[in-house]
């Protein structure tokens, strides 16, 4: 049973424009939601986090937002850019990660 | 700090043969996780450990996989038997807590 549910499977985005992802849980024991962004080739590096106590986080181009009531979470782009062309997964965690099936992302010059 | 390594990089076996995979967590980090990556798909936990513990190997197949993380030396997770259906990458995780995780470069293992 998939625990974190991620859409879409893949996105392509023309350079400058705002590409989302989007996430959905249903283990409210789940307490920190980061971000995970993988190169071809590369391990998974954290790109931005949230606890549930929160609505919303930036980070410079990157935002999460978090809806608790829904029990979803989402992570905007904004100013999309080549460079970030990678995969992106979502994670939930309680006592263990639980990964997102993964967007790839696809950020057109 | 070097950072989580993994070796080796790339790791071709023949069916049958065994693989094993290699895991250093970054300096301070006690908590180390295997996560397997098949072509499309998301990371699929395995095993957590600690220190000379297994935590929760959950996610590891009944059989022909093992994991350890000895007092001393890197985590090690071995593959006996290998088929091709164990072509993946393999890729670990530590942090010095539950949160936090650092992952490695993993590494590819080809089963011809």
């Amino acid at each position: 049973q998939q625990q974190v549910k991620q859409s879409p499977q893949s996105l392509i985005v023309q350079k400058g424009g705002i590409s989302i992802i989007n996430c959905a849980y249903e283990n409210t024991a789940f307490d920190y939601f980061p971000w995970y962004q993988q190169f071809p080739g590369k391990g998974p590096a954290l790109l931005i986090a949230i606890r549930p106590d929160v609505s919303e986080k930036k980070e410079g181009r990157f935002t999460i937002s978090f809806n608790k009531s829904a029990k979803q979470f989402s992570l905007h782009i904004m100013d999309s850019q080549p460079g970030d062309s990678a995969t992106y997964f979502c994670a939930a965690i309680a006592n263990q990660f639980y990964f997102g099936t993964g967007t790839s992302l696809t950020v057109i010059p | 700090n070097a950072g989580v390594m993994q070796n080796p990089r790339h790791l071709v076996r023949r069916r049958g043969q065994e693989a094993r995979l290699r895991c250093s967590p970054m300096k301070g980090h006690s908590h180390v996780y295997w996560y397997r990556q098949l072509p499309e798909e998301g990371l699929k936990f395995m095993v957590y450990l600690q220190k000379e513990n297994i935590i929760d190997e959950s996610g590891m197949p009944k059989e022909r996989f093992s994991a350890e993380f000895p007092k001393e030396g890197p985590s090690i997770l071995r593959i006996q038997q290998v088929v091709r259906g164990d072509s993946a990458a393999y890729f670990c995780a530590s942090s010095p807590d539950s949160l936090g995780y650092t992952f490695g470069s993993g590494t590819r293992l080809t089963v011809v």
